[in-house]
């Protein structure tokens, strides 16, 4: 159980489009889904908390009009990276948590396999 | 999120033999989580500590919960060479969903 799956696992695209990321949780409902940005060699810097239903809670410093995150249902949020620049170029990873599993793991956060996001 | 001191950064080590790292943190945690990243991969949960002075074990893996709620440290026993990757500690500060995580532990296993 708490399989969380991201889409896609890689992708290239070129300065200034936008690019969607999904997140699923496969087996249980996420009532809170967080969004993390990992550069090499470093630790998971969150960037933003959603919550189904309400507008995503952003990290200090992080742009929200250029990272548009949607979490429309309790399996999916997406990350949307708008007019990317090279300096966007990341390893995107989500995460997820649930009541599914009740108690004390609804603190428990799984998470998905990571984005790697290249804009030339 | 509040920082936590992880140590050590990276070790290399034999395999076969005992691995053991930590994390300390100046607040109280709740919660205490431990995960293992390979490279290009999300991190995956190794064990999760719920209570203070909590000793859990997953097969080769043993962590505990400090006793002051500020720390907590994992153990790897006998050594493989799939223990290879980065280790990460996570935790809860009270009534907070989100992760504080430490800087990582790269383990290197020689064979």
């Amino acid at each position: 159980g708490a399989v969380v799956s991201q889409h896609p696992s890689w992708v290239i695209c070129k300065s200034g489009t936008s690019v969607k990321i999904e997140c699923r949780s496969l087996d249980f409902q996420a009532t809170t889904m967080f969004w993390y940005r990992q550069f090499p060699k470093q630790s998971l810097m969150l960037m933003a908390t959603s919550n189904e239903g309400s507008k995503a809670t952003y990290e200090q410093g992080v742009e929200k009009d250029k990272f548009l995150i949607n979490h429309a249902s309790l399996t999916l949020s997406t990350l949307t990276v708008t007019s990317a620049h090279p300096e966007d170029s990341s390893f995107y990873i989500c995460s997820a948590r649930g009541w599914a599993f009740g108690g004390q793991s609804a603190y428990e956060q799984y998470f998905g396999p990571g984005t790697r996001l290249t804009v030339t | 999120g509040q920082q936590l001191n992880q140590s050590p950064q990276s070790m290399f080590i034999q395999e076969g033999e005992d691995v053991s790292m930590n994390c300390t943190s100046s607040s109280i945690f709740n919660t205490w989580l431990w995960y293992k990243q390979d490279p290009g991969e999300g991190p995956v949960l190794l064990i999760a500590l719920y209570k203070a002075g909590e000793l859990t074990s997953n097969g080769r893996l043993t962590a505990q919960f400090g006793i002051t709620r500020k720390d907590s440290f994992l153990n790897i026993s006998a050594s493989i060479p799939s223990d290879v990757g980065i280790y990460f500690c996570a935790g809860h500060l009270s009534n907070d969903y989100k992760l504080s995580f430490g800087a990582g532990t790269t383990v290197t296993v020689r064979a």
